[in-house]
C-alpha cells in the first residue's frame, strides 16, 4: 500500500541554522510528491511539488526539496531558517490514476531565537 | 484566481446535534473537491472526494455524509454527532486526479 512517512515528530532548530525535514514514500511508481505548511489554526499552503524532471525543486519561502528514487526519499531544505517558519510540515504523495493525497504525519518545527 | 472558502472557522456542538460545513473554491469549473479531517497531532486522513455534481466517494465509514449540490460546493454533514466526530476539517479542490490540492482554512469542531 502507498505510503508516506515522517519519522520526526518534533524539531528543534535555531534562527539562521539550516533545516532538513525527512519524508520517505512508498509507491509501486514514482509518485508526486508534496510538501506543504500548517500554521496553528490554519489550512495547508503548498510549498513545493515534485512530479519528475529535475530532482532539486524550488519553493516558496526559500524552500526546497530534493526528490532521491534510491532512498525513497523526498527531503525538504531550507539554508537559514526563519522564526517564522515556526510551523507544521506535511509532507504527501499522489499516485498516477488515484485522485487524493496520502499524507504523512506531519513534522512541527519549532525555532529559537 | 481562485480562492476556497470554508466555514464556519470554529463550531461547538453538542453530541446528537447536527451538522453542515460548508465549502465553495470561486475561480474554477469543475473542480475535484476532498474533505480531510485532522485529529490533534495526527496527519491528515482523507474522509471524501468529489469529481463532479452528485458523485461522492468515501474513504472511510464513518458518522459521517458528503455532498455536492452544485459544481463548486461541497457539503460535509452529520445527523447526529459522536464525540469522536471533533476535529479540524478541512477541504481542498485540485484541477484535476494527478494535481496538487489547495486547502481551505478549516473548521475546528467541538462536540461536546
Amino acid at each position: 500500500a502507498q505510503s508516506v512517512t515522517q519519522p520526526d515528530i518534533h524539531i528543534t532548530v535555531s534562527e539562521g541554522a539550516s533545516l532538513e525535514l525527512r519524508c520517505n514514500y512508498s509507491y509501486g511508481a514514482t509518485p508526486y510528491l508534496f510538501w506543504y505548511v500548517q500554521s496553528p489554526g490554519q489550512g495547508l499552503q503548498l510549498l513545493l511539488k515534485y512530479f519528475s524532471g529535475d530532482t532539486l525543486v524550488q519553493g516558496i519561502k526559500g524552500f526546497e526539496a530534493e526528490f532521491k528514487r534510491s532512498q525513497s526519499s523526498f527531503n525538504l531544505r531550507k539554508p537559514s531558517v526563519h522564526w517564522s517558519d515556526a510551523a507544521e510540515y506535511f509532507c504527501a504523495g499522489l499516485s498516477g490514476g488515484y485522485n487524493k493525497l496520502i499524507f504523512g504525519a506531519g513534522t512541527r518545527l519549532a525555532v529559537h531565537p | 484566481s481562485q480562492t476556497i472558502h470554508q466555514w464556519p472557522a470554529t463550531l461547538v456542538q453538542p453530541v446528537g446535534s447536527p451538522l453542515s460545513l460548508e465549502c465553495t473554491v470561486e475561480g474554477t469549473s469543475n473542480p475535484n473537491l476532498y474533505w480531510y479531517r485532522q485529529a490533534a497531532g495526527r496527519g491528515l486522513q482523507l474522509l471524501f472526494y468529489s469529481v463532479g455534481i452528485g458523485q461522492i466517494s468515501s474513504e472511510v465509514p464513518q458518522n459521517l455524509s458528503a455532498s455536492r449540490p452544485q459544481d463548486r460546493q461541497f457539503i460535509l454533514s452529520s445527523k447526529k454527532l459522536l464525540l469522536s466526530d471533533s476535529g479540524f476539517y478541512l477541504c481542498a479542490w485540485s484541477r484535476d486526479v494527478n494535481t496538487e490540492a489547495f486547502f481551505g482554512q478549516g473548521t475546528r469542531l467541538t462536540v461536546v
